[in-house]
C-alpha cells in the first residue's frame, strides 16, 4: 500500500530562521511527487512537481529536493506570509489515471 | 478563468438528509476528482472522472455517488448523510487524466457538518 508521511506535524520558526520539512514515502514505482501549500479555509495551491531522485526545484524562498525515499521542502529566511500548511502527495507508477496519495501535512508558523 | 469553483462553502445537514455538492471548472480539463480532508488524515480520494460519462471509485467511495454528464461539472451526492461524513470536501481538476504527473488544481472547498 502506498504511504506518505510528513514530519514534523507542526513547526514554529522565527522570521529569518531557515528549516526543512520532510516527506517520506513508500510507493510501488514513483511517477511524481507534488508539494502544495494550503492556507486556512482555502484549497491546496500547487508549488512543485519532482519526478526523479536528485531533482531540485526552487520558488522564491522555497526549494524542494527528492531522493529515492523522501523529499525535503527547504525554507530559507522565511517571512510571516510563508505561514501555511504544506502538503506532500505522490503519484504511483501502477495507477492508470491520476490517484494522488497525500501526507497529513506540516503546519508551519513564522513569527515576526 | 474562474478555475475550479465549489458550492456551497458551508452546509449543515441532519443525519439521513441528502444533498449535492457542486463542482465546476472552466479550464476544459478532462480529469476531475473529489477529496475529503479530515484532521490528521490528509486528503483522501473519494471518486474521480477521466472524462464526460466516465467515473470510478477512489480510496473512500462508500456513501457517495458521482456522475459526469458534461466536461465542466462533477457533482458529488450524499444520499443519506451520516456524522462520519462531516469533513471538508475539495474538488480538483487537471488537463489530462493519462499524464499521471499533470498538475491538479483545487477548488476552495465545502465544509460539511452532519448532526
Amino acid at each position: 500500500e502506498d504511504q506518505v508521511t510528513q514530519s514534523p506535524e507542526a513547526l514554529r520558526l522565527q522570521e529569518g530562521e531557515s528549516s526543512s520539512l520532510n516527506c517520506s514515502y513508500t510507493v510501488s514505482g514513483l511517477r511524481g511527487l507534488f508539494w502544495y501549500r494550503q492556507d486556512p479555509g482555502k484549497g491546496p495551491e500547487f508549488l512543485f512537481t519532482l519526478y526523479s531522485a536528485g531533482e531540485e526545484k526552487e520558488k522564491e524562498r522555497l526549494k524542494a529536493t527528492l531522493t529515492k525515499k523522501e523529499s525535503f521542502l527547504h525554507i530559507t529566511a522565511p517571512k510571516p506570509e510563508d505561514s501555511a500548511t504544506y502538503l506532500c502527495a505522490v503519484q504511483a507508477g501502477d495507477q492508470g489515471a491520476q490517484k494522488l496519495v497525500f501526507g497529513q501535512g506540516t503546519r508551519l508558523t513564522i513569527n515576526p | 478563468n474562474a478555475g475550479v469553483t465549489q458550492t456551497p462553502k458551508f452546509q449543515v445537514l441532519k443525519t439521513g438528509q441528502s444533498m449535492t455538492l457542486q463542482c465546476a471548472q472552466d479550464m476544459n480539463h478532462e480529469y476531475m476528482s473529489w477529496y475529503r480532508q479530515d484532521p490528521g488524515m490528509g486528503l483522501r480520494l473519494i471518486h474521480y472522472s477521466v472524462g464526460a460519462g466516465i467515473t470510478d471509485q477512489g480510496e473512500v467511495p462508500n456513501g457517495y455517488n458521482v456522475s459526469r454528464s458534461t466536461t465542466e461539472d462533477f457533482p458529488l451526492r450524499l444520499l443519506s448523510a451520516a456524522p462520519s461524513q462531516t469533513s471538508v470536501y475539495f474538488c480538483a481538476s487537471s488537463y489530462s487524466p493519462w499524464i499521471s504527473t499533470d498538475t491538479q488544481y483545487f477548488g476552495p472547498g465545502t465544509r460539511l457538518t452532519v448532526l
